[in-house]
């Protein structure tokens, strides 16, 4: 089955610089991307998405970068603000069996002011 | 947005009892829901798929008969902690797929997760 491994567990970056979180995945089917956040006690929240037929996608000062060829997606957040502190997570799916996610292991950012 | 919610937020649960938990899509139908269990500061772990009007399917490496899934409506599935053990004790997050858009989006929805003690 699909395995996804994201990295790194934690980040600490300093109010206005840029975070880069990178997850790799196995199973080359997998064709959809998401990447969540979740605040503490929360319910995780979708931030930005990408499917397999494109390259980079960006809104505003949150961008995910797709190489289907070496199976990896990155999150890049640019301009860092404290509410961006969360914990990030990635995830992948085929699409199949109900579009079931499977996802990494979470990426715990803390940005500083 | 789809709205989902989950009761109860938090219980706590004497070992071997069996504790019931629900998840609602409040606005939309949904054939399929999914299971995660959330250790802290861990990541979600999808436990299984709930399927309208037929059988839960499970990941590998969870235990069908501890973990009884009965999804009763195309609102409602019911994820059922049978003879709890304190090693049960973990948050328990349901999520409703809204399904692909034409755009390519994809977006699960979660409810807000039910915290677990068993004691």
């Amino acid at each position: 089955g699909e395995n996804v491994e994201q990295h790194p567990s934690t980040l600490s970056v300093q109010e206005g610089d840029s975070a880069v979180i990178k997850c790799t995945y196995s199973d080359s089917a997998s064709n959809y991307f998401p990447w969540y956040k979740q605040e503490l006690g929360k319910r995780p929240q979708l931030i930005i998405d990408i499917r397999s037929n494109v390259g980079e996608k960006k809104d505003q000062r949150i961008a995910v970068t797709l190489n289907k060829t070496a199976k990896h997606f990155s999150l890049h957040i640019t301009e860092t603000q404290p509410e961006d502190s969360a914990v990030y997570f990635c995830a992948a799916s085929t699409g199949n069996q109900g579009g079931k996610l499977i996802f990494g292991q979470g990426t715990e950012l803390s940005v500083k002011p | 947005g789809a709205v989902v919610s989950q009761h109860p937020s938090r219980v706590i649960c004497k070992s071997g009892t069996s504790v019931k938990i629900e998840c609602r899509s409040l606005d939309f139908q949904a054939t399929t829901m999914f299971w995660y269990r959330q250790f802290p500061k861990k990541s979600l772990m999808l436990m299984a798929t709930s399927n309208e009007g037929s059988k839960a399917t499970y990941e590998q490496g969870v235990e069908k008969d501890k973990f009884l899934i009965n999804h009763a409506s195309l609102t409602l599935s019911t994820l059922t902690v049978t003879s709890a053990h304190p090693e049960d004790s973990s948050f328990y997050i349901c999520s409703v797929p809204m399904g692909f858009t034409s755009s390519g989006r994809s977006e699960q929805y979660f409810g807000p997760g039910t915290r677990l003690t068993v004691t």
